[in-house]
């Protein structure tokens, strides 16, 4: 069955780099999208990104400076590089996979469970 | 980018009543709305796609409807489960952004 998981460091130091990996099965990453979206908590839902099932990427253009995301196919991870953190990034980071019906109308279909991710020294 | 925008940020509603949210699109999305659902601690949930295609295992007090900008969510015959905090999304072009957010309480 398809299934996604974020993993990641918890606790990163200020303007430090995260580094996510999302390890998917039960789907192909050169068959469909996978995006990352973050939540603050108590907040709500910010994108950032995505992995295009062909390879190429786009950002939230508020975090494009900061923001990389990559993939290793071989190994079905996509990964997620943020660098310069600072406290507002302390949030729930989630991967998603993209479904679409009839390539019309496209949704999240499938999340990860999220990882905390914890900015502070 | 898409702007989305949702009303109301919350909502409080007894069990068995119904609920309607809306969200507002900066521009037209051409029906390309999408509706999740997440309870606390947990990821998002789908609902429901293209404004109003109802996920596989969704019940059928869950409906959507809308078009260009403007679109609903409505609930009907509250359950004690559905009590959580819902999202419209942009899935028509990127950025997928995502709507603010509203939570639905219990009264």
């Amino acid at each position: 069955q398809v299934q996604l998981m974020e993993s990641g460091p918890g606790l990163v130091q200020p303007s430090e780099t995260l580094s996510l990996t999302c390890t998917v099965s039960g789907f192909s990453l050169t068959s469909y999208n996978v995006h990352w979206v973050r939540q603050p908590p108590g907040k709500g839902l910010e994108w950032m990104g995505v992995m295009w099932s062909g390879g190429s990427t786009d950002y939230n253009s508020a975090l494009k400076s900061r923001l990389s995301i990559s993939r290793d196919t071989s190994k079905n991870q996509v990964f997620l590089k943020m660098n310069s953190l600072q406290s507002e990034d302390t949030t729930t980071y989630y991967c998603a996979r993209e479904g679409n019906w009839e390539l019309q109308y496209w949704y999240f279909d499938f999340w990860g469970p999220g990882t905390m991710v914890t900015v502070s020294s | 980018d898409i702007q989305m925008t949702q009303s109301p940020t919350s909502l409080a509603a007894s069990v068995g009543e119904s609920v309607t949210i809306t969200c507002l699109a900066s521009e037209d999305i051409y029906g390309s709305l999408v509706w999740y659902q997440q309870k606390p601690g947990k990821s998002p949930q789908l609902l429901i796609y293209g404004a109003t295609i109802l996920e596989d295992g969704i019940p059928s007090r869950f409906s959507g409807s809308g078009s260009d900008t403007q679109y609903s969510l409505k609930i009907n015959s509250l359950q004690p489960e559905d009590f959580a905090s819902y999202y419209c999304q942009n899935g028509l072009s990127t950025p997928r952004t995502f709507g603010g957010g509203t939570k639905l309480e219990l009264k």
